[in-house]
């Protein structure tokens, strides 16, 4: 198993543009989680998925889209790109909810400019 | 006040050291207590979890939890160059009222570097 996936490892936006960040799982997990970790503040959730069509914000939506046609997919849309949105992006998934351990990928190193 | 607090650090000490890394909470309602732990450039993978008070130990990592101080702490004897990383406590809300769909708070994280 690969586990959890993300594309692009690194990328460099220009203020105002947009991006979609590709997370995949192969664990079939219904539960997948987007979140951004900022120096020394932890992990903060964007957005999280509870099954396939259905979505729900976390703490730090604005900015930030997604949609889950899939079970495996679980992209996180930028949409016009701000300097505030420089950060490192994961992606999660878990089997269920509540104290389940979650998976995370790799990370994609996000700078706005 | 922050739902979970945690010193950020960094923390530097030589190998062999015991560790001991530290979070208070305000919530009275979380029960799963948890501690990830990130290698530099990569995501967080889940090191520990202790449900309610008491404590957990698994190898040189021994994990804490005082319910009545909102206090948890996680223990490595022997530290090793390769305990180099940053450690996250995270807990779950309560399942009481509803599912909680896995919306885990973390702390801020504190950057561990054990030294030769």
């Amino acid at each position: 198993n690969a586990g959890v996936t993300q594309t692009p490892k690194f990328r460099i936006l220009k203020i105002g543009q947009s991006m979609t960040l590709q997370c995949t799982q192969d664990m079939n997990h219904n539960y997948m989680y987007w979140y951004r970790q900022d120096p020394g503040m932890g992990l903060k959730l964007i957005y999280y998925s509870v099954g396939a069509g259905i979505t729900d914000k976390g703490e730090v939506p604005n900015g930030y889209n997604v949609s889950r046609s899939t079970t495996e997919d679980f992209p996180l849309r930028l949409e016009l790109a701000a300097p505030s949105q420089t950060s490192v992006y994961f992606c999660a998934s878990s089997q269920t909810g509540g104290s389940f351990e979650q998976y995370f990928g790799p990370g994609t190193r996000l700078t706005v400019t | 006040q922050k739902e979970v607090e945690q010193d950020p650090g960094p923390l530097s000490v030589p190998e062999g050291a015991i560790v001991s890394l530290n979070c208070t909470y305000s919530n009275s309602a979380f029960q799963y207590f948890m501690w990830y732990r990130q290698y530099s450039r990569k995501g967080p993978e889940l090191l520990m979890y202790t449900y309610s008070s008491g404590n957990k130990e698994d190898g040189r990592f021994t994990a804490q939890v005082d319910k009545s101080s909102k206090y948890i702490s996680l223990f490595i004897r022997d530290s090793q160059p390769s305990d180099s990383a940053t450690y996250l406590c995270a807990m779950p809300p309560s399942r009481a009222g509803g599912t909680s769909y896995g919306k885990l708070t973390f702390g801020q994280g504190t950057i561990l570097t054990v030294h030769p």
